[in-house]
């Protein structure tokens, strides 16, 4: 069984600071996507990355996946509002089809 | 519709009933995840189904748990006896490649 690890699990930040939130797993992925889910609604995707140290910039959020696949982190920078909200990760493994979700982070920026 | 489609969006029953909530899912797509959600929580695994290949369901938290998906596409998850700790939100997804596409989501209270 594949297991993600998700850090921190909660994350309280004042409007305009910085943060990263983690994606670990002993695992190798295929790929690894990012999800952020607002209350009441399901989770929306937010990025791929497939490649072994890829980053890829979303505005304000840089996304990279760990060099060897297993793992991945989720920056952004001058945190707003609009950025409340769960995030979740979720890998592929090599081969498979089935997509393991780590639990969430649960992101909260004040004004 | 495009996305995925969830009924009922919201579901109060009595402690003991049966309910069965339903999942669209984007047509094509041959992977079909069910997770629970519990109020402010990160998503519990329940079962995926792929093509013609056994379910996995390694998620489900008891034998009152069950789903099936008919004709590789509706899904169906039955939960029966309902019990308050099953309260939560359901989630469906559908996959045909790297990325899982969510419903809203059904809001399963019960009394």
């Amino acid at each position: 069984t594949q297991l993600l690890e998700q850090s921190p699990q909660f994350l309280s930040i004042q409007e305009g600071e910085n943060l990263t939130v983690y994606c670990n797993s002993s695992s190798v992925f295929s790929s690894l996507q990012w999800y952020r889910q607002e209350p009441g609604e399901g989770p929306v995707l937010l990025v791929t990355v497939v490649t072994g140290g890829e980053v890829k910039k979303l505005k304000r959020l840089t996304f990279q996946f760990g060099d060897a696949r297993k793992d991945s982190s989720l920056h952004i920078t001058a945190a707003q509002p609009g950025d409340t909200g769960l995030y979740l990760c979720a890998g592929r493994g090599a081969g498979s089809y089935q997509l393991t979700f780590g639990k969430g982070t649960k992101l909260s920026v004040i004004p | 519709g495009a996305g995925v489609s969830q009924s009922p969006s919201n579901k109060v029953t009595e402690k003991g009933k049966d309910v069965e909530l339903r999942c669209d899912p984007i047509s094509g797509h041959t992977a079909l995840y069910w997770y629970r959600q519990s109020l402010g929580q990160g998503l519990e695994f329940l079962i995926y189904f792929q093509g013609n290949s056994a379910p996995d369901k390694s998620g489900l938290p008891s034998d009152r748990f069950s789903a099936e998906r008919t004709g590789g596409s509706v899904s169906t998850l039955t939960i029966q006896r309902t019990q308050q700790e099953d309260s939560a939100v359901y989630l469906c997804a559908s996959s045909s490649d790297r990325e899982a596409f969510f419903g809203q989501g059904t809001r399963l209270t019960v009394v």
